[in-house]
């Protein structure tokens, strides 16, 4: 079975401090992607990579970036964390050229800034 | 990619199969319908996809209409595990998902 980890379920963080959270699958997928999810709101693509050193905008890229050093990681860095950055943080990854694509979510990282 | 319409919330009684409705109406030929579904505090799953014929698998299947303005997920014999949030997704491969609101069913014992 595919399995997509993210490093922490759990985080509480401060205002301004820099957060990384950590991605990894097990896979060989080339497709990566990192969400958050808020109430109302749904779920709304921040980046994605399709490949090693490769990254993409998605919807909300701002405040938030991204790196790709290794094809089963995928990191999202918050440079200085603020609390409107507070929600739920769900990685994904899939298979490229391949079929169409089905993601395969990780469990999901809340963090809460104060 | 093209834009989806669920109702916001269904009821179903376990046992019954569960119908979710979804409309598309300007999806475009290269377009994939898909349905993924959230657990309270899980990551989305993916249940399933097509394109123009109807699909099935060991969790569901996928009605879509001729015209593909519209589709329909059954769950044959809804349970209680089956309370989850379903997204009907519609994209052209290997673009990111979009996810809208989707439809909060609700099983029923």
């Amino acid at each position: 079975d595919v399995k997509v980890t993210q490093s922490s379920r759990y985080l509480v963080k401060r205002t301004g401090e820099k957060v990384f959270l950590e991605c990894v699958q097990d896979m060989d997928h080339e497709n990566m992607f990192w969400y958050r999810q808020d109430p109302g709101l749904g779920l709304r693509l921040i980046y994605f990579s399709y490949d090693v050193k490769m990254k993409e905008k998605g919807d909300i890229p701002e405040g938030y970036s991204v790196s790709r050093e290794k094809k089963e990681r995928f990191s999202l860095i918050l440079e200085s964390a603020s609390t409107n950055q507070t929600s739920m943080y769900l990685c994904a990854s899939s298979v490229a050229h391949q079929g169409t694509g089905e993601l395969f979510f990780g469990e999901g990282s809340r963090l809460t800034v104060l | 990619d093209a834009k989806t319409t669920q109702p916001t919330s269904m009821d179903c009684a376990e046992g019954r199969a569960a119908n979710l409705p979804c409309n598309h109406s300007t999806i475009s030929g290269n377009e994939y319908v898909y349905w993924y579904r959230q657990i309270h505090s899980q990551g989305p799953q993916y249940i399933i996809h097509g394109l123009k014929n109807n699909e099935t698998n060991e969790m569901a299947s996928l009605i879509i209409t001729e015209d593909r303005k519209s589709s329909t997920l059954i769950l044959p014999h809804a349970t209680l595990r089956d309370t989850a949030v379903y997204y009907c997704i519609v994209r052209v491969a290997q673009r990111p998902l979009v996810f809208g609101k989707g439809t909060r069913l609700s099983v029923i014992a």
